[in-house]
């Protein structure tokens, strides 16, 4: 079964660091881009930026440019989103998708989510 | 940015009933490869968002064939032809020719 499988939900506080996980399973990880979702609570989706597991290539939305690190270890089929210093606006439910070009590079599979919280 | 925007917000359906959801964009998502990306997901109260519809009128697997989609250019609908009570949630319409890839607001769909 094709999967992508998050880290769990996680309570931080502001200023500290994170990195939450997503992996893929049943399918060949460096073949197809991943990308994370931001959704803020009661709010739409939004698209922060896609990696390419396969040779790292990384894009980012200039909205969190410079906000995050997306990174990817091949080796274990693991895509990460990552934060130096979080803020409580970080607060939201974060996805990673896979980017499938046999679907017209639609988010074909999407992982559960990871709950990020951020409160003093 | 492409801004994807959707109207309605919200609807409310009686069950058996059809519905639409528009979404244009500002700009055309035709390519120069002949494929116009646009999609449709649907984000089941709870869930993660799923997706329904790819390439403005493909239905992904699974997906019922009381889902279409169509449009071309800028201009987009998605139609429900007979509601059912599963199909509550929020519906999106995404953009994936330029980056950054962009969704449109979210429509809310309830059941009467």
């Amino acid at each position: 079964e094709v999967q992508l499988v998050q880290s769990g939900a996680e309570v931080k506080k502001p200023g500290e660091s994170l990195k939450i996980s997503c992996k893929g399973s049943g399918y060949s990880f460096t073949s197809y881009w991943i990308g994370w979702v931001r959704q803020m609570p009661g709010k739409g989706l939004e698209w922060m930026g896609i990696i390419y597991p396969g040779d790292s290539d990384t894009r980012y939305s200039p909205s969190f440019q410079g906000q995050v690190t997306i990174s990817a270890d091949k080796s274990i089929s693991t895509a990460y989103l990552q934060w130096s210093s979080l803020k409580a606006s970080d607060t939201a439910m974060y996805y990673c998708a896979r980017r499938n070009h046999d679907y017209g590079d639609a988010f074909d599979i999407w992982g559960q989510g990871t709950m990020v919280t951020v409160s003093s | 940015d492409i801004v994807m925007t959707q109207t309605p917000l919200s609807l409310s359906v009686t069950p058996g009933q059809p519905a639409s959801i528009s979404c244009k964009s500002s700009q055309s998502l035709l390519h120069s490869d002949g494929k116009t990306y646009l999609y449709w997901y649907l984000q089941k109260p709870g869930q993660s968002p799923q997706l329904l519809i790819y390439e403005v009128s493909s239905r992904f697997s699974g997906v019922p064939d009381r889902f279409s989609g169509s449009g071309s250019g800028t201009d987009f609908t998605l139609k429900i032809s007979r509601v059912e009570a599963e199909d509550v949630g929020v519906y999106y319409c995404m953009q994936g020719i330029h980056l950054p890839i962009t969704f449109g607001q979210g429509t809310r769909l309830e059941i009467k």
